[in-house]
């Protein structure tokens, strides 16, 4: 069973950059993909797009296309997802998630989850 | 981008009862279509997959069936633990993968 652990909370200034970790253990983790979605508070689950390793490809939803890097070393099973230009609105959970398959695919195991905060 | 579409925001039932959520998409996903349950400071956790496949360890009670646009996940008999939003999503067209808006299952 693949286990997703994911770096701690970040407090942020508005203007500045955030780069989340997500550690996989007990699966091969070049087989599939990873996502990464975000929940602002009170709110509900946003995809903001993954990584392919077996592609060394990532995609991205158009929302954040410019601002976001999801990238992955799979030397250490480790994926990362960089946001810049962070804004008050960045304030959410961020999850990283494994996708089934090797893209575009249902999220069966789930990290758990980091905040990150964006204020002043 | 598939628009997914929940219903109702929110549902109360008694424990024991019937829950019946509903997941629409704004065009086909075929059977690509999957169900998470979220409980209060938790990751989402998948139930179904495929529009009516259980994942590992999910109980029988809950099922899911549709295809197309519509779709839906019934849990047979609620029980405490079930309390909780459902999120369905769509993965037959990406990027992106879409979600809908969350059902919230709550203690009538």
């Amino acid at each position: 069973q693949v286990q997703l652990v994911q770096s701690g909370a970040e407090v942020k200034k508005p203007g500045s950059s955030v780069k989340v970790s997500c550690k996989a253990s007990g699966g091969t983790f070049s087989s599939y993909a990873i996502s990464w979605v975000r929940q602002a508070p009170g709110q509900g689950l946003e995809w903001m797009g993954e990584f392919i390793p077996i592609f060394g490809t990532a995609k991205y939803a158009q929302k954040f296309q410019g601002r976001v890097n999801i990238t992955a070393d799979e030397s250490t099973n480790t994926a990362y997802m960089e946001l810049s230009s962070l804004r008050s609105e960045d304030t959410a959970v961020y999850y990283c998630a494994r996708e089934f398959e090797g893209g575009g695919s249902y999220l069966d195991n789930w990290g758990q989850g980091t905040l990150v905060t964006v204020s002043s | 981008e598939i628009v997914m579409t929940q219903s109702p925001a929110t549902l109360s039932v008694s424990p024991g009862e019937r829950a019946t959520l509903s997941c629409r998409a704004s065009q086909s996903v075929g059977s690509n279509l999957a169900w998470y349950q979220q409980k209060p400071g938790q990751a989402p956790r998948l139930l179904i997959y495929g529009a009516s496949t259980r994942a590992t360890g999910i109980p029988a009670r809950f099922s899911g069936i549709g295809s197309g646009t519509e779709f839906t996940l019934t849990i047979s008999s609620l029980q405490s633990g079930d309390f909780a939003v459902y999120y369905c999503q769509q993965y037959n067209n990406w990027p992106p993968l879409t979600f809908g808006g969350g059902t919230k299952v709550e203690i009538k």
